[in-house]
């Protein structure tokens, strides 16, 4: 398997434009989770996924912020309009729940710059 | 939200040298993971302990869980230049998503 794949690595961008990462879970992991990682705030769960179903989007930052899994193998994260503080590093993490007790794999990330 | 955090170290040691780092959570957990990044890529998981164990050994790794004190150590033996990482204990408290501590950064000088 060829990991949790992420698109685009690097995304640079003016304020007030619209963002959409995606991301690709490892084949026959049923939870997927969105963090967020800046050196201020460390690493934030953002939103969580099981079976495709939002579970958990407590920590999405705002309305600006949305999330979709339309099938079991893509999601997107989608920024609207983008602002200079959303600029961080976006990682996608799948696991299989109930298997290894929720070892997560992580993505290499999407590098956000809003300028 | 509870998450695990990490006494806020940036260790500088030689090769050859063990490093050791802390993490601390404030309830009950089903089990503490710990992971290593290194510069420009995404987390990897290490080694898991259940709250159950007390101490685990994977390789050059041995991670131990005290769950009077709600800390855990991770010890990294015979470091290598390689081993140059930041790493983050996870928690785990059965609600199916991980908590994340700050991170330790870990820099192994050859």
């Amino acid at each position: 398997d060829a990991g949790v794949i992420q698109s685009p690595r690097h995304e640079v961008t003016e304020m007030g434009q619209e963002v959409t990462l995606r991301c690709k879970p490892i084949s026959g992991h049923n939870s997927l989770f969105w963090y967020r990682q800046t050196m201020m705030r460390g690493l934030e769960l953002l939103i969580y996924f099981n079976n495709n179903v939002p579970i958990d989007d407590s920590g999405m930052p705002e309305d600006r912020f949305s999330a979709k899994m339309p099938n079991a193998s893509f999601s997107t994260l989608k920024i609207q309009p983008s602002e200079p503080r959303d600029s961080a590093v976006y990682f996608c993490a799948s696991s299989r729940t109930g298997w290894e007790a929720n070892v997560l794999t992580f993505g290499a990330g999407s590098r956000l710059t809003v300028l | 939200s509870q998450q695990g955090e990490e006494d806020p170290q940036a260790l500088s040691i030689q090769e050859g040298e063990n490093a050791t780092m802390n993490c601390s959570y404030k309830t009950s957990i089903n089990n503490l993971q710990w992971y290593r990044q290194n510069s420009g890529r995404g987390l990897v998981h290490l080694i898991l302990i259940r709250s159950n164990e007390r101490e685990k050994h994977s390789g050059r790794l041995r991670v131990t869980l005290d769950t009077s004190k709600k800390s855990s150590s991770l010890l990294i033996t015979a470091s290598r230049a390689a081993d140059t990482a930041s790493y983050f204990c996870a928690t785990d408290y059965g609600n199916n998503r991980l908590a994340f501590g700050k991170g330790n950064q870990v820099v192994v000088i050859p």
